[in-house]
C-alpha cells in the first residue's frame, strides 16, 4: 500500500505571495492532518480535515487555510507569505477522524522556503 | 490543554550502549502517549504508542517505553544502540476522551551515535 504522498516536495516563494501544498493520503483513510515544523517552534499542529470538512484548527492566522476532496486527497494554502512561513509542511493520514488511538501516518513533507 | 517537554536537545552516545530519552507531559485530561522518529529528509514515523494496559510497551526495533502516570513521564530506552538509529525523535500526547485536536509534540531531541 503506498504511503502519503505530498507535492512538491520543495517550494521556493518570495513575500506576499501564496502557495498551495498537496496531500494524498494512506488509500482508505478519510483523515489528514497538516503539522508545521521549524527549529524554533517545533512541530505544531494546522489543521484537520475529515469528509471534506474541517474539523479542527490549531493556533494559526487565518492565512492559513485547507480543503479536503471526496477522495479525501487535502491541500492547504498560505496566503500573503511572511519569512517565518518558511518550514517543513507535513502532512498525516489516519482511518478515521476524532479517534487518538488511530496511528497517524506521515509523508516526507514540503519544505517551503519563503525569500 | 497538553505539553510535552523532552529535556534534551541532544544526547550523544557511543555504538551499543544503552540510551535514554526522557519525556515529561503536562494534561488536565486523560492523554495517549506516542514517541516518532525522523530521519533526515524524511516524515515522522511512529515507533511506538500506549493507550492503555501495560505501562511498558515495546516497538519492533528493541526501543521500549514506559508510562509513569505518577511522574508523567514516558521515557524511550533502547539498551544497545546502532549506528542506523541516528535521527530526531519527538515524543507527542492526544487527549484520550474522544475527539481530536491533533497531537501535541515535545521539542525532539537529536540522538546521535559515535562510532
Amino acid at each position: 500500500k503506498a504511503g502519503v504522498t505530498q507535492t512538491p516536495r520543495y517550494l521556493i516563494k518570495t513575500r506576499g505571495q501564496q502557495v498551495t501544498l498537496s496531500c494524498s493520503p494512506i488509500s482508505g483513510h478519510r483523515s489528514v492532518s497538516w503539522y508545521q515544523q521549524t527549529p524554533g517552534q517545533g512541530l505544531q499542529f494546522l489543521f484537520e480535515y475529515f469528509s471534506e470538512t474541517q474539523r479542527n484548527k490549531g493556533n494559526f492566522p487565518g492565512r492559513f487555510s485547507g480543503r479536503q476532496f471526496s477522495n479525501s486527497r487535502s491541500e492547504m494554502n498560505v496566503s500573503t507569505l511572511e519569512l517565518g512561513d518558511s518550514a517543513l509542511y507535513l502532512c498525516a493520514s489516519s482511518l478515521r477522524a476524532g479517534k487518538s488511538t488511530d496511528t497517524q501516518y506521515f509523508g516526507p513533507g514540503t519544505r517551503l522556503t519563503v525569500l | 490543554a497538553q505539553s510535552v517537554t523532552q529535556l534534551d536537545s541532544q544526547v550523544p552516545v557511543f555504538e551499543e550502549a544503552p540510551v535514554e530519552l526522557r519525556c515529561n507531559y503536562s494534561s488536565s485530561v486523560s492523554v495517549y502517549l506516542f514517541w516518532y522518529v525522523q530521519y533526515p529528509n524524511q516524515g515522522l514515523q511512529l515507533l511506538l504508542k500506549y493507550l492503555s494496559g501495560s505501562t511498558l510497551v515495546e516497538s519492533i526495533n528493541g526501543f521500549e517505553a514506559e508510562f509513569n502516570k505518577s511522574q508523567t513521564s514516558f521515557h524511550l530506552r533502547k539498551p544497545s544502540v546502532h549506528i542506523s538509529d541516528t535521527a530526531e525523535y519527538f515524543c507527542a500526547v492526544s487527549r484520550s476522551g474522544g475527539g481530536a485536536d491533533g497531537l501535541t509534540f515535545g521539542k525532539g531531541t537529536h540522538l546521535i551515535i559515535q562510532p
